[in-house]
């Protein structure tokens, strides 16, 4: 079936410092691609999403391509802050059945310190 | 705009208690789905309804957890009788039409606790 794998966590950065954070799908179809953020004591959030081949999602700095020829969906910030320390969700629309469920993966935490 | 609601926030139980997890979806929205995360398995999708139907409820652990979709603007998640593996944050998310692109709002979880 459809999965979503994430690096492991915590990533550790400085202030200012670049953040990755990788993300690799396996899907049968063509998924939209998202990425989510979870704040300590939250729900999850969307942050960006790409629907389809060589898309750019991007919001607050954070940037993703949708590549499919390495079925992947990096994250990317050019200067990270300490108050973008939470836990990110890479995940794909599963769309078996014509039902679009989401598929998780299992979230990366970043620590961002001063 | 009012996100998902969900109720209570928290929920202390002893093993053999019925608990029942609230859900209220955006207005609008017809696709309702419940989640499950704990740190051994992450996000694990429960069930999911659209037009307040059962759609695929595969992810439900066993009999002993149920939910229901009563109308729009109301689901229910329940655990009877609840076991201390149960523990976990709940959360309820909703979402507009069943399109693959459409994003998830989530409510901001419930942390289940069985002693």
């Amino acid at each position: 079936g459809d999965s979503v794998t994430q690096m492991e966590g915590p990533v550790t950065l400085s202030e200012e410092a670049f953040l990755t954070i990788n993300c690799t799908y396996t899907a049968t179809g063509y998924p939209s691609l998202f990425w989510y953020v979870q704040y300590p004591g939250e729900g999850l959030q969307l942050l960006l999403k790409a629907t389809k081949a060589d898309d750019k999602g991007s919001n607050k700095g954070f940037e993703a391509t949708y590549r499919k020829e390495t079925t992947s969906f990096h994250l990317e910030k050019g200067s990270v802050q300490v108050s973008d320390s939470a836990v990110y969700f890479c995940a794909l629309s599963d769309g078996t059945g014509g039902y679009n469920k989401l598929i998780f993966g299992a979230g990366t935490r970043l620590a961002v310190h001063p | 705009d009012a996100g998902v609601i969900q109720s209570p926030r928290h929920e202390v139980t002893e093993m053999g208690q019925e608990v029942t997890l609230r859900c209220k979806p955006i207005s609008g929205h017809n696709s309702l789905f419940w989640y499950r995360q704990t740190m051994m398995r992450g996000l694990e999708l429960l069930i999911y309804f659209n037009n307040n139907v059962p759609i695929d409820d595969s992810g439900m652990p066993e009999d002993r957890f149920s939910a229901k979709m009563p109308n729009a603007s109301f689901s229910t998640l329940k655990i009877q009788p609840s076991e201390p593996r149960d523990s976990a944050v709940y959360f309820c998310a909703s979402r507009q039409g069943t399109g693959g692109w459409s994003p998830l709002h989530f409510g901001n979880g419930t942390r289940l606790t069985v002693t």
